[in-house]
């Protein structure tokens, strides 16, 4: 099976902290996404990468940079975390020959809380 | 407007009812419509993946594509509490590399013994 291990299932930051979020899948996949959740909003494109040290802005990029040194992990950082961006914060890959089924694999999600 | 519009439910439905699931959208070039499903505190997972127009079915799930009226639908048959999830409906324009997904809101279903 494919799996998508995101490091942090619950966060709680402060105004202003340095946030790292970590995901790390095992199948090869060359295409790694992040999206956030909210409530009436869906899933919403933050960053992509379609290969290592390669990425593109999604929809809403503002406030996070990603990083992806190895073809299994991507990393969603937000330099200075603000309440807006409370939120679940999802990871998925793919399979570029797949492409075409739209079939994301996601992780389960970190649920991320700035006070 | 946003691209995709899904009713976000709640719906709440007896065991062994029929569900339709519904979401409209404005751009006339998608082609890829998928049905993700999301239970409680995990992530989605693709359920039903359509070409263009027409349907397909897979055991007690029917997907439904009507390009013409822009608008996809989610069957599901003898609905059972296991079927209690969210689900998202998807879409793009086309396959290649990278496939944008764009994503409804998804509608909330609950299936009660």
């Amino acid at each position: 099976d494919v799996k998508v291990t995101q490091s942090s299932r619950y966060l709680v930051k402060r105004t202003g902290e340095k946030v790292f979020l970590e995901c790390v899948q095992d199948m090869d996949h060359e295409n790694m996404f992040w999206y956030r959740q909210d409530p009436g909003l869906g899933l919403r494109l933050i960053y992509f990468s379609y290969d290592v040290k390669m990425k593109e802005k999604g929809d809403i990029p503002e406030g996070y940079s990603v990083s992806r040194e190895k073809k299994e992990r991507f990393s969603l950082i937000l330099e200075s975390a603000s309440t807006n961006q409370t939120s679940m914060y999802l990871c998925a890959s793919s399979l570029s020959r797949n492409a075409n089924t739209g079939e994301l694999f996601f992780g389960e999600g970190s649920r991320l809380t700035v006070l | 407007q946003k691209e995709v519009e899904q009713d976000p439910g709640p719906l709440s439905v007896p065991e062994g009812a029929i569900v339709s699931l519904n979401c409209t959208y404005s751009n006339s070039a998608f082609q890829y419509f998928m049905w993700y499903r999301q239970y409680s505190r995990k992530g989605p997972e693709l359920l039903m993946y359509t070409y263009s127009s027409g349907n397909k079915e897979d055991g007690r799930f029917t997907a439904q594509v009507d390009k013409s009226s822009k608008y996809i639908s989610l069957f599901i048959r003898d609905s059972q509490p296991s079927d209690s999830a969210t689900y998202l409906c998807a879409m793009s324009e086309w396959g290649g590399g990278y496939n944008k997904l764009i994503f409804g809101a998804g509608t909330r279903l609950a299936v009660h013994p």
